[in-house]
């Protein structure tokens, strides 16, 4: 079994959907992080989490420390959300979901 | 643009052959991180420095070896490269060595070996 498991692996949505995309991990933390990869490779963190609910713009994540559970919601898709999405966790030493393919179409 | 810039963003060696990936950090970031991504994988961790010195490595043979230099520039070195090496090699700088602060990811550079 993985560390860090993510569901769904693919997701397709309509412009203007709520999104969630859901991350259980089984190792201790010190931080989790949702991250963004676009095609071509290129990483862009989208949060940081070690409690609670954050909020940037559309997008909202939130952790579970006793469940070991994070959903990253995205409101109101738009297809330049279309990207992977993925979830890590650990401390220096990092564990990676496999990602979780979003494509929105307008 | 996270500041941190890697290179060679592409390149193709043969089984056998040695590599040297570069990465040069987020000003100010004392620390920095190696990952292998194969494709349709999320990344692995392959090892940290922090102040020049390996702070932690993940499952991965001593052929992957790494510096990184005083001023916080780092290199990623792969011996006796072999056809499951293939993958998008990424560096990410954070401020601390646990990673509670925001991370800040290179390009990667997409290695083929043949």
């Amino acid at each position: 079994k993985n560390e860090v498991e993510q569901s769904p692996q693919n997701l397709t949505a309509q412009e203007g959907e709520f999104i969630t995309i859901n991350c259980s991990y089984s190792v201790g933390i010190s931080a989790l992080h949702w991250l963004q990869q676009h095609p071509g490779g290129g990483i862009v963190s989208l949060f940081m989490l070690s409690s609670g609910k954050k909020k940037h713009g559309r997008l909202i994540a939130t952790i579970n420390i006793q469940e070991k559970h994070s959903s990253l919601h995205i409101t109101a898709s738009h297809p330049r959300d279309s990207a992977v999405y993925i979830c890590a966790v650990g401390s220096h030493d990092m564990r990676f979901g496999a990602g979780t393919r979003l494509t929105v179409k307008p | 643009e996270t500041g941190v810039t890697q290179s060679p963003t592409h390149l193709i060696k043969t089984r056998g052959q040695q590599v040297t990936l570069r990465c040069s950090s987020q000003s100010g970031h004392n620390t920095v991180s190696w990952y292998q991504q194969a494709l349709g994988q999320g990344p692995q961790f392959i090892f940290q420095y922090y102040r020049e010195e390996e702070n932690g490595r993940g499952n991965f043979p001593p052929r992957f070896s790494g510096l990184q230099f005083p001023n916080y520039s780092s290199e990623l070195n792969v011996n006796a490269l072999e056809l499951d090496d293939s993958a998008l090699y990424l560096c990410a700088s954070s401020p601390d060595r646990v990673n509670t602060g925001e991370l800040f990811f290179g390009e990667g550079s997409r290695l083929t070996v043949l």
